[in-house]
């Protein structure tokens, strides 16, 4: 039970920016919240988390609802290369087990 | 700085046949996860390991089994190997047991195993 739901696919074109949605209603407390993608014929690869507040790094940014049931992940300007399957993860605590889900498979048009 | 490294990149073995798989985690991380992801799917958590113990455990059968080096590095080895064991394994290290909480858990490229 992944305990998080996103779309199947989402579609984007190239320097435009990509809004990714998750829903984790059920969430608790002590949740933290992290993105990972997986680029074709690669492992996944960390993108972002946090926990209450919006947070940005050099690849994307994360914006988290006031109620934390969900968040967004924001590329600014998607490119080529962000065309991948991205994953919103729930990590419980100190459990640092990740499950995944299906994810949301982002196409970005040239 | 070598990132988590996975031997070897493709295995193809027969049903009832053994294999083990291995993982050198990326330097400075003491934690190792292992996770099996089938075609089109998310990757499953099978074991995480920590101070040489196995720390936590998925919905995976007693077949797969694993160990952790005093170097970090680490083995999977599955027993009795089904069809259905054709997989991409995917090895993940994080720093600390609580690391993933915190902290991002890298990946290596995974290992692609073919049951015929």
């Amino acid at each position: 039970d992944a305990k998080t739901t996103q779309p199947n696919s989402m579609e984007s074109n190239e320097e435009e920016p990509v809004h990714l949605p998750c829903n984790h209603s059920t969430i608790s407390g002590t949740d933290y919240i992290h993105w990972y993608r997986q680029l074709p014929s690669q492992g996944p690869e960390y993108v972002i988390h946090g926990l209450t507040s919006n947070v940005n790094n050099r690849m994307a940014s994360l914006a988290i609802a006031e109620d934390r049931k969900s968040s967004t992940l924001i590329l600014h300007r998607a490119t080529l290369r962000d065309a991948a399957v991205y994953y919103c993860i729930r990590v419980t605590g100190a459990n640092s087990k990740l499950t995944f889900g299906k994810g949301i498979t982002l196409s970005v048009r040239p | 700085d070598a990132g988590v490294t996975q031997s070897p990149t493709h295995l193809i073995k027969t049903r009832g046949q053994q294999v083990t798989l291995r993982c050198s985690p990326k330097s400075g991380h003491d934690t190792v996860s292992w996770y099996q992801q089938a075609l089109g799917q998310g990757p499953q958590f099978i074991f995480q390991y920590y101070e040489e113990e196995e720390r936590q455990r998925g919905n995976f059968p007693d077949r797969f089994s694993g160990h952790q080096f005093p170097n970090y590095s680490s083995e999977l080895n599955v027993n009795a190997l089904l069809l259905g064991d054709s997989a991409l394994y995917l090895c993940a290290s994080s720093k600390g047991l609580a690391g993933g909480s915190y902290n991002e858990q890298f990946f290596g490229p995974g290992t692609r195993l073919t049951v015929l």
